[in-house]
């Protein structure tokens, strides 16, 4: 069965850094490119990073450039994201997501079941 | 980046009857490279269709996409009770990947 299990996440103040991890099986997890995607609670969809199959390539959304960085250990079959300097607008459910080719951008399944992240003083 | 607007924001209808939910994007989508994704309240959203048309695994044959260029439509042909939800549509065609800001189908 294919999972991706996430783990981290809580509350942070404004400025502060988080790390979220997702750790998957039940796929080789080095022909897949991942991706985070969140959700502000009550709002859409919003495709946050994501990175190639082997990390060579990474993507990030406009708003959290220079900001987050999506890694991945491909040996432990985890991908990571580290958030900094965080905002308030970060607050949201992050999902890790599969992602249906070896790059960042194609179709996302499945999902892990998502964290949430609150920025808040 | 490709804009999605999916219409209508809230489709109120009766189990058995059939839904029709519009994702228009703001140029075009080529190869068809656009999914749709259902979410229920508490849970990760799920794929429902790529390709614009091919059914994901496990998808019941009620679920079915259409379109292509910037119109496309996920239709379900006969509403069942655990249909009801939130349904997005996403294109994978142009970095960033982009979605639509949602239609919920709610009970009439």
């Amino acid at each position: 069965e294919v999972q991706l299990v996430q783990s981290g996440g809580g509350v942070v103040r404004p400025g502060g850094s988080l790390r979220l991890s997702c750790t998957v099986s039940g796929f080789t997890f080095d022909d897949y490119g991942m991706s985070w995607v969140r959700q502000a609670p009550g709002k859409g969809l919003e495709w946050v990073a994501g990175i190639y199959w082997d990390g060579g390539t990474t993507g990030y959304a406009d708003s959290v450039k220079g900001r987050f960085t999506i890694s991945r250990d491909n040996g432990k079959n985890s991908v990571y994201l580290q958030m900094n300097n965080l905002r308030a607008e970060d607050t949201a459910f992050y999902y890790c997501t599969r992602v249906w080719s070896v790059r960042f951008d194609n179709w996302f399944d499945p999902w892990g079941q998502g964290t949430l992240v609150t920025v808040s003083s | 980046e490709i804009v999605l607007t999916q219409s209508p924001d809230t489709l109120s209808l009766s189990p058995g009857e059939r839904a029709t939910l519009s994702c228009r994007a703001s140029q075009t989508i080529s190869s068809n490279f656009l999914a749709w994704y259902q979410q229920k309240p508490g849970q990760a959203p799920r794929l429902l269709i790529y390709g614009a048309s091919t059914r994901a695994t496990g998808v019941p044959d009620r679920f079915s996409g259409s379109g292509s260029g910037t119109d496309f439509t996920l239709t379900v042909s006969r509403l069942e009770p655990e249909d009801f939800a939130v349904y997005y549509c996403q294109q994978y065609d142009t970095s960033p990947v982009t979605f639509g800001q949602g239609t919920r189908v709610e009970i009439k």
